[in-house]
């Protein structure tokens, strides 16, 4: 069965340094979607994207942090300057369209900023 | 405002029993309606999605929704220890597909 994959599993970095997390989402899915959780929180939202572009963004989605699609497979999310309290368990997610608005979620990268 | 409350528990039940979830959420235009389960440091991972008033079956497990009162419910019935995870209720707005959480529900199941 197709499943979105993400890597790292597990990140360590020093705060004030970049860090990409990548995910490969499901192959037929058009719809990408980065989420983060903070250890004991809720699963919070953080950017939507579609056709090579951003669909939506949260609140918590600043200038630090971008997405790109480099290529036909993966899908990045990229911090430019950690602060702590990025520290986080990241889960990328994918949906194959408005038709059938499941998503199916990668299994997480846990980034701690030090 | 809390756009997807639930209540965070701990909810316990016994082995065979019936475990039920509730959630309410408060944007009207809400469309769809998922309950993922997210065992410990894991992912979440979908259980059911509805999107219409009324129940919807799938195995043990019967999501109910009623838009008027804005809330969805999951019952899990013939509860396994297995189940003992937390619940998260999802929402998705008119035209939008990105999903707003509730905080969870964590479940116990007692052998």
């Amino acid at each position: 069965e197709p499943e979105v994959t993400q890597t790292p599993s597990h990140q360590v970095t020093q705060m004030g340094q970049e860090v990409i997390l990548r995910c490969v989402p499901i192959s037929n899915h058009l719809y990408f979607y980065w989420y983060r959780q903070i250890l004991g929180q809720k699963v919070e939202f953080l950017v939507s994207f579609y056709n090579n572009e951003i669909s939506e963004k949260s609140e918590i989605f600043d200038d630090q942090f971008s997405v790109e699609r480099p290529d036909g497979s993966n899908f990045t999310l990229k911090i430019r300057s950690t602060k702590l309290e990025d520290s986080a368990m990241y889960f990328c997610a994918s949906m194959v369209g408005r038709s059938q608005e499941t998503q199916y979620f990668g299994p997480g990268t846990r980034l701690l900023v030090l | 405002q809390k756009e997807v409350e639930q209540n965070s528990g701990p909810l316990s039940v016994p082995e065979g029993a019936i475990a039920s979830l509730n959630c309410t959420y408060s944007d009207r235009v809400s469309q769809s309606f998922f309950w993922y389960r997210q065992y410990s440091g894991k992912s979440p991972e979908l259980i059911m999605s509805i999107y219409s008033n009324g129940d919807k079956e799938d195995g043990r497990f019967t999501a109910q929704l009623n838009k008027a009162s804005q809330y969805v419910s999951l019952l899990i019935r013939d509860s396994q220890p297995s189940d003992s995870a937390t619940y998260l209720c999802a929402v998705t707005l008119f035209n939008n597909n990105d999903m707003r959480f509730g905080a969870g529900t964590r479940l116990t199941v007692k052998p």
